[in-house]
């Protein structure tokens, strides 16, 4: 059974543009999850998606944005990025909502000069 | 305060000792709990989940758990070098399961 898939793994921006990152979760998993890894802030929680509706979103600005599509791949966005967000971006799969046990995916590593 | 707190470590245990990792947390509203391994440069993996007070056991790990005092135990017996990573808890209120919230995590060195 192949694992959740991010893409692209790693990438480097500047400052002020846009980054769309991919998670493919687990086949029949429907719940995905997002989550940012800095050194500094740890893991923080981003958002939540199951069947297509976000469940939970995290405390980030509105330039971070999801979504869920109806074959359960998700997408996350960043817009006018800034240096602080440069960090890694983990997606998580789980079976059901409403469970903290997550599959993760390798991340994606995002570097913003 | 932090809602989860755990010592940074590192913490280092010779080879075939029991490893104790410890968590707190503040929000007694806290309904569930999770112990992830993360090796250097990979993503988490779910070590071990426990829902209700006491102890739960699963091979060489066990996660305790007592919701009066607000703490978080992972225990891990007869350490091994391939232990050796970061240990992150992580909890969950009541219907947000998929929304965890994280420790600093403990670094675990596990010497041979």
């Amino acid at each position: 059974k192949a694992g959740v898939t991010q893409t692209p793994r790693y990438l480097i921006k500047t400052r002020g543009q846009q980054v769309t990152l991919s998670c493919s979760p687990i086949s029949g998993h429907r719940s995905v999850s997002w989550y940012q890894q800095t050194p500094g802030q740890g893991l923080q929680f981003l958002f939540e998606y199951f069947s297509e509706t976000q469940r939970n979103k995290g405390n980030f600005p509105g330039r971070f944005s999801g979504r869920q599509f109806s074959n359960s791949r998700s997408e996350m966005n960043v817009s006018t990025l800034e240096l602080g967000d440069s960090a890694l971006y983990l997606c998580a799969s789980s079976f059901g909502a409403n469970t903290g046990e997550l599959f993760f995916g390798e991340g994606s590593r995002l570097t913003v000069l | 305060q932090k809602e989860v707190e755990q010592n940074s470590g590192p913490l280092s245990v010779p080879e075939g000792a029991i490893a104790s990792l410890n968590c707190t947390y503040s929000d007694r509203g806290s309904q569930s709990f999770f112990w992830y391994r993360q090796y250097s440069g990979k993503s988490p993996e779910l070590i071990m989940s426990i829902y209700s007070n006491g102890d739960k056991e699963d091979g060489r790990f066990t996660a305790q758990l007592n919701k009066a005092s607000q703490y978080v135990s992972l225990l891990i017996r007869d350490s091994q070098p391939s232990d050796s990573a970061t240990y992150l808890c992580a909890m969950s209120y009541y219907n947000q399961g998929g929304k965890l919230i994280f420790g600093q995590g403990t670094e675990l060195s596990v010497k041979p």
